[in-house]
């Protein structure tokens, strides 16, 4: 049973250039959340999704960033126009349902804006 | 939201010694408590996590402690390793299924 993937694992974009982050759940898993970690700090929630729906994106800068996670395929996080301070390592967590609260995490996308 | 204090920032202990880390929290209805560990440049790996309704928990060399009145946890470490070395977080999870984390203790197993 694979874990969660995550790709790319690096990615590195101009100023203003866009980021598309993947995340696939673990098999089975419906509930998906994203996280932000800045160096040497602690990860951040953004966003939670279910297939179809965001539940909480309460996390997430009200410019620049958006989610999915459609009924088929991989959750995206999407960065719009990058600037230097979105250069993050942004991971990705998926559980089985909210009534389970383990949170599995995914390799994580480094991004590095130049 | 919630917020999670966690303490110490940094811990260095000697081979065979014990290694404590501290949180609080505060949000009264937070009813999961895990911790991770991450290596560097790795994902966090969960190592033990506590629910509300249990006031400790053991699992080998690993144990976590929860005294809701007080709203702390503390992950307690025995007979350290060097590869215990990493980066240790707290999270609190309430009633909204996020995570709230805590901002990290970088552990150091000294040899």
């Amino acid at each position: 049973n694979a874990g969660v993937m995550q790709n790319p694992r690096h990615l590195v974009r101009r100023r203003g250039q866009e980021a598309r982050l993947r995340c696939s759940p673990m098999k089975g898993h419906s509930h998906v959340y994203w996280y932000r970690q800045l160096p040497e700090e602690g990860l951040k929630f953004m966003v939670y999704l279910q297939k179809e729906n965001i539940i909480d994106e309460s996390g997430m800068p009200k410019e620049r960033f958006s989610a999915e996670f459609p009924k088929e395929g991989p959750s995206i996080l999407r960065i719009q126009q990058v600037v230097r301070g979105d250069s993050a390592a942004y991971f990705c967590a998926s559980s089985p349902s909210n009534l389970q609260e383990t949170q599995y995490f995914g390799p994580g996308t480094r991004l590095l804006v130049l | 939201g919630e917020n999670v204090e966690q303490h110490p920032s940094t811990l260095s202990v000697q081979e065979g010694d014990s290694a404590v880390i501290k949180c609080t929290y505060s949000d009264s209805a937070s009813n999961y408590f895990p911790w991770y560990k991450q290596e560097l440049g790795k994902r966090p790996q969960l190592i033990i996590d506590i629910r509300s309704n249990v006031g400790e928990k053991k699992d080998q060399r690993i144990a976590v402690t929860l005294n809701k009145t007080a709203k702390h946890f503390s992950l307690h470490i025995t007979e350290t390793q060097p590869e215990d070395s990493a980066v240790y977080f707290c999270a609190v999870r309430s009633n909204d299924y996020k995570l709230s984390f805590g901002a990290g203790t970088t552990v150091t197993v000294r040899a």
